[in-house]
């Protein structure tokens, strides 16, 4: 079986400051990580991922996320927000060498940034 | 450029009705999803595809179907509509286990 948890439901940031979006995940076995991102009536797009390699994933519109193996974490962080980072963003994790393509996601957690 | 499309955006209908929900691709991918979104639920699958005439189960199939005659399209379809289905329902598509998921702009159906 395999889990993602977001944690936080909302986080707020002021313009210019860095944001942190928490997700934790649970699979048995190596995982494979991703980061989405919704804005209001579109689908998710993508942002990054991890698949295997250098923890720190660099990947669209500047953000980037850190694979920590021993918390089970995969964090989304960008050093300075924008207003128009404002959204919706699901983590999601598979298990690697599934042989499924099941992709399990969080609830998200969406991203006010305060001008 | 290669997108994925679904049709029709906003649908009403009432239970227990048939209704189909469309999805084409032309990024020629074998690998096609339904998910459905609503609050504090996340994304949940409902069914995949992992090519032509293979269709499998996911989360939350109870109450829908799926065919694949082609590559492209995925329709969705709901038996009869129940109003615990009204949600956002999403088709996505990818090439790989490990590539991204394409996602169209979503259904808003409502079960009357």
């Amino acid at each position: 079986a395999q889990s993602v948890a977001q944690p936080e439901d909302q986080v707020n940031v002021a313009e210019g400051n860095p944001l942190t979006v928490k997700c934790t995940y649970s699979v048995s076995g190596n995982p494979y990580l991703f980061w989405y991102v919704q804005y209001p009536n579109r689908g998710l797009q993508f942002l990054l991922k991890y698949i295997t390699g250098d923890n720190l994933v660099k990947g669209s519109y500047g953000f980037e996320a850190e694979f920590n193996k021993s918390q089970t974490s995969f964090h989304l962080k960008k050093p300075s927000a924008l207003v128009s980072d404002s959204a919706l963003y699901f983590c999601a994790v598979i298990r690697a060498g599934a042989g499924s393509y099941q992709l399990t996601f969080g609830k998200g957690t969406k991203l006010s940034v305060i001008p | 450029d290669a997108e994925i499309t679904q049709s029709p955006r906003h649908k009403i209908t009432e239970t227990g009705r048939q209704v189909t929900l469309a999805c084409h691709q032309t990024w020629n991918h074998n690998n096609m999803f339904w998910y459905r979104q609503d609050l504090g639920h996340g994304l949940r699958l409902i069914h995949y595809s992992y090519g032509v005439q293979d269709t499998n189960k996911g989360e939350v199939s109870d109450g829908y179907s799926v065919s694949r005659s082609n590559t492209e399209d995925l329709p969705l379809t709901l038996e009869s509509a129940a109003s615990s289905q009204t949600s956002v329902y999403f088709c996505a598509s990818s090439d790989t286990l490990n590539s991204p998921l394409h996602f169209g702009n979503g259904t808003r159906l409502t079960v009357t």
